[in-house]
């Protein structure tokens, strides 16, 4: 079982939609839970990141962490042409310099 | 401030060549990853370095060398090419005392070994 699954996508949505993205993942020590975005031929950008369990908000960007079902969620409100790209999650134990990425979920935003 | 820069963008080479990436850093970082990304694999640490004069293995180290002489650099070699190793390698870098999720991440370097 791969330490982090995500699916890969792509998923389209029309403008203004509500886009969730989700990962799971199997190992119980991870404390930090992040969220890259990707734009086409360029480096990751982090997005946002919580440690531990709950909720975190940006903007139209929410991060949720339910560390009891080993799950994790971003959600972008009134999406945007610009928020078309590869979403990547990934998660690290404490004090460890690794992280472990999903392979990454291609959303569009179609005008 | 140009942040992460990686040289060069793309490159092609035949199996059996050797190659050094360059990656370059003015953030006064301590540490730096390279990471591969391959289409359905996601990104894999392939060494990092906790400062200056150091280099650990990450995730798939092998057929990779690695060195740190200068706090803003960080070379990835490899020695004799493989089709294997064709891919897209990003450098990242964050500052000591940072969170692990702050990592910066340069443009990329695309390579294809032919």
């Amino acid at each position: 079982q791969k330490e982090v699954e995500q699916d890969p996508g792509p998923l389209s949505v029309p403008e203004g939609a509500i886009v969730s993205l989700n990962c799971t993942y199997s190992n119980s020590a991870f404390q930090y839970f992040m969220w890259y975005r990707q734009y086409s031929r360029k480096g990751p950008e982090l997005l946002m990141y919580t440690y531990s369990s709950g909720n975190k908000e940006d903007g139209r960007f929410t991060a949720q962490v339910d560390k009891s079902s080993k799950y994790i969620s971003l959600f972008i409100r009134d999406s945007q042409p610009s928020d078309s790209a590869t979403y990547l999650c990934a998660m690290s134990r404490y004090g460890n310099n690794r992280l472990a990425f999903g392979k990454g979920n291609q959303v569009v935003v179609i005008p | 401030n140009a942040g992460v820069t990686q040289t060069p963008k793309f490159r092609v080479l035949k199996t059996g060549q050797s190659m050094t990436l360059l990656c370059a850093q003015d953030m006064n970082h301590e540490y730096m990853y390279w990471y591969r990304q391959d289409p359905g694999m996601g990104l894999r640490l392939i060494h990092y370095s906790v400062g200056e004069g150091t280099t650990a293995k990450g995730e798939v180290p092998d057929g990779y060398n690695v060195s740190r002489l200068k706090k803003q650099n960080f070379l990835l070699g490899l020695e004799s090419a493989a089709p294997s190793q064709t891919s897209v390698y990003f450098c990242a870098s964050r500052r000591d005392g940072g969170v692990v999720a702050e990592q910066y991440f340069g443009p990329g370097t695309r390579l294809t070994v032919t």
